[in-house]
């Protein structure tokens, strides 16, 4: 499973885009980029993923690196719904699996 | 359409009693997962189920955790006994095969405290 740095917490504030960053060195080819979130008290949610090409939905967009050793997830307005642990998961094509890191606390300021 | 439900959400034990947890996924997905959350980390993989098959349980401690999903649909996972380290939250997630994004649906979790 390839290894994956997140910064442990970040802040912002409301109504302020915020760039949470992923670290994905060992990345296998084939593998995508999953961005899960964890609001408190609440299971995981599904949030956005890609492989190659930048990628927006309702909920976010996904910045990936050329070489694609690294990621950034962009919530282009924060709101305090958005404070939450964000979690980055390389996903080998067909995997059933999730391997959790222990994600960035995002904490969203009033 | 109806999230994975799972029961209870808080649990209370003594140590060295059984519990159990509870879970129904979501209609139609044929695969189930119950995961471990301890605090201030990540959900950790317990159990895969493809249908009634259990086809990754490398990471179940199998001397006192046991699983079954009869029928394919719900699924109960208990400890016996429980330890004080089970302390955690037993989160269950469910996926449709051939889903357009491939993600699971997780539930809310119960939280277990062993005394």
């Amino acid at each position: 499973d390839a290894k994956t740095t997140q910064p442990n917490s970040m802040e912002s504030n409301e109504e302020e885009p915020v760039h949470l960053p992923c670290n994905h060195s060992t990345i296998s080819g084939t593998d995508y980029i999953h961005w899960y979130r964890q609001l408190p008290s609440q299971g995981p949610e599904y949030v956005i993923h890609g492989l190659t090409s930048n990628v927006n939905n309702r909920m976010a967009s996904l910045a990936i690196a050329e070489d694609r050793k690294s990621s950034t997830l962009i919530l282009h307005r924060a709101t305090l719904r958005d404070a939450a642990v964000y979690y980055c998961i390389p996903v080998l094509q067909g995997a059933q699996k999730l391997v959790f890191g222990q994600g960035t606390r995002l904490t969203i300021n009033p | 359409e109806a999230g994975v439900v799972q029961s209870p959400r808080y649990k209370i034990i003594e140590k060295k009693q059984p519990v159990a947890f509870w879970c129904n996924p979501i209609s139609g997905h044929n695969t189930l997962y119950w995961y471990r959350q301890n605090l201030g980390q990540g959900p950790e993989l317990l159990i895969r189920y493809e249908n009634e098959e259990a086809v990754d349980d490398s990471q179940l401690p199998k001397d006192r955790f046991s699983a079954e999903r009869l029928k394919g649909v719900d699924s109960t996972l208990k400890i016996q006994p429980a330890e004080l380290g089970d302390s955690a939250v037993y989160l269950c997630a469910s996926r449709r095969d051939g889903s357009r994004y491939n993600e699971q649906f997780f539930g809310p979790g119960t939280r277990l405290t062993v005394l």
